[in-house]
């Protein structure tokens, strides 16, 4: 069961990237994703959902109108488009599955490596 | 939003001994709560969830308790893999999901 971020880069402020998250090992379509970063020596923040079949999508307010969250269950992948990035979007991006139970969801079991992004002119 | 208050910022304990980590929120989020621990270089790692439920190959030293607003975490026997972060996680009232600061767990 493994994650794999990759795509993040140094960007001018402005600019844009895609985060894909390359999943293996599990039944990608059956779980819903998530996006989380962590900006360098702080916590962590929960930026993007995406449910089962992609009906559902949340978003943080922090990123709204900026980035798109996405899948493509036969490529077993998730993505995020991200657009309009500022000096604050600076973070390691972690694509984490929601993990479940039959009674109830548990919270995030598998987390990817991450992928740095790096915003700056 | 509810907002994950964790305690102390850092906590500094010997080998050997017990750890005790808090978190508290901002509203009942009854028992959807998890915790990660976080290691340098490292992803976030699943130690418990359900607030008390510790997730797959967690060793038995780690415990959590809690439920509604107060919740803790607890590593007795404290072995050298275990000097991390953890953070605090509640998934019952989402978007947004939500995370504690962290408390950094050093060697004193």
């Amino acid at each position: 069961v493994q994650l794999v971020e990759s795509g993040g880069n140094l960007v001018p402020p402005g600019g844009s990237l895609r985060l894909s998250c390359a999943a293996s090992g599990f039944t990608f379509s059956s779980y819903e994703m998530n996006w989380v970063r962590q900006a360098p020596g702080k916590g962590l923040e929960w930026i993007s959902y995406i449910s089962v079949g992609g009906i559902n999508i949340f978003y943080a307010d922090s990123v709204m109108g900026r980035f798109t969250i996405s899948r493509d269950d036969a490529k077993t992948s998730l993505f995020l488009q991200m657009h309009n990035l500022r000096a604050e979007d600076t973070a390691i991006y972690y694509c984490a599955r929601v993990g479940t139970t039959p009674s109830a969801p548990i919270g995030f079991d598998i987390w990817g490596q991450g992928t740095m992004v790096t915003v700056s002119s | 939003e509810i907002v994950m208050t964790q305690s102390p910022a850092t906590l500094s304990v010997s080998p050997g001994e017990r750890a005790t980590l808090s978190c508290r929120a901002s509203r009942s989020v009854r028992s959807n709560l998890a915790w990660y621990q976080q290691k340098p270089g490292q992803a976030p790692r699943l130690l418990i969830y359900g607030a008390s439920t510790r997730a797959t190959g967690i060793p038995a030293r780690f415990s959590g308790s809690g439920s509604g607003t107060d919740f803790t975490l607890t590593i007795t026997s404290l072995q050298s893999e275990d000097f991390a972060v953890y953070f605090c996680h509640q998934y019952n009232n989402w978007p947004p999901y939500t995370f504690g600061q962290g408390t950094k767990l050093e060697i004193k």
